[in-house]
C-alpha cells in the first residue's frame, strides 16, 4: 500500500465553486500533513500544514485532518482560475523516519471561467 | 531574498557520462533533500540530509550520490548516468525537521539522459 493516496483526478470545478481534494494515507504514526501547489513545470510551494486534529482555515483554503480515519483534505472556496494546479498532500512522520516527507501523486485542479 | 537554487537548470546528456547538479540555500537550513519526478509517479524522496556529514537514503537513491561537506550545499552525482535517470529533479531545504516545517523547493532541473 502507498503511503499516501490522492484521487488522481482531474478534478473540474467552475469559477466561485467550492473545490475539495482528498488524501489517505497509511501510516498511524504521521504527525505532520502539507498541502503544496504545483503549477504546470514549477516547483511545489506549500499552502498549508495541519498536525491537530480538525480544521485550519487561511483565507479560502481549508485544511481538514481525522487521524482516526487517516484522513486530511483541502477545500479551496470561491475558486478561481488561478487555483487551476496540481495539489500534492505530503506526509512527515516523526520517529525512526524523522525528517521523510512522503508525497502523494498529486490531484489535477481545474478551475474553469 | 531567501531561495533554494539549482544548476544548471536544464542538461541533456549521454549514457555514463559523470554529472552534477548542485544545491544551494541561503536560509541556514538544516535539513535538506533531494527528490525526482515523473509523470504518474509524484515525487519521490532519493536522498536526504540532516545536517551537515549526515545524509541518508530516500526512496530511490540508486545510481544516485549526494555529500553535505557545508550546511548550504547539497550537490547531486550522477556517477554513471543511464536514460532512466531521465527526470526533473528538485532539491529542497527546511530550517529543521518536526511538525509544521516547511520545505522550501528550488526550481528544478530538468535532465534528459540518451
Amino acid at each position: 500500500q502507498k503511503e499516501v493516496e490522492q484521487n488522481s483526478g482531474p478534478l473540474s470545478v467552475p469559477e466561485g465553486a467550492i473545490a475539495s481534494l482528498n488524501c489517505t494515507y497509511s501510516d498511524r504514526g504521521s504527525q505532520s500533513f502539507f498541502w503544496y501547489r504545483q503549477y504546470s513545470g514549477k516547483s511545489p510551494e506549500l499552502i498549508m500544514f495541519i498536525y491537530s486534529n480538525g480544521d485550519k482555515e487561511d483565507g479560502r483554503f481549508t485544511a481538514q485532518l481525522n487521524k482516526a480515519s487517516q484522513y486530511v483534505s483541502l477545500l479551496i472556496r470561491d475558486s478561481q482560475p488561478s487555483d487551476s494546479a496540481t495539489y500534492l498532500c505530503a506526509v512527515n512522520r516523526d520517529g525512526s523516519t524523522l525528517g521523510r516527507l512522503y508525497f502523494g501523486r498529486g490531484t489535477q485542479l481545474t478551475v474553469w471561467p | 531574498e531567501a531561495q533554494v537554487t539549482q544548476n544548471p537548470r536544464y542538461l541533456i546528456t549521454v549514457t555514463g557520462k559523470k554529472l552534477t547538479v548542485t544545491c544551494s540555500q541561503n536560509m541556514n537550513h538544516e535539513y535538506m533533500s533531494w527528490y525526482r519526478q515523473d509523470p504518474g509517479l509524484g515525487l519521490r524522496q532519493i536522498y536526504y540530509s540532516m545536517n551537515v556529514e549526515v545524509t541518508d537514503k530516500g526512496d530511490v537513491p540508486e545510481g544516485y550520490k549526494v555529500s553535505r561537506k557545508e550546511k548550504r550545499n547539497f550537490p547531486l552525482i550522477l556517477e554513471s548516468p543511464s536514460p532512466n535517470q531521465t527526470s526533473l529533479y528538485f532539491c529542497a531545504s527546511s530550517l529543521s525537521v518536526g511538525q509544521g516545517n516547511e520545505q522550501f523547493f528550488g526550481p528544478g532541473t530538468r535532465l534528459t539522459v540518451l
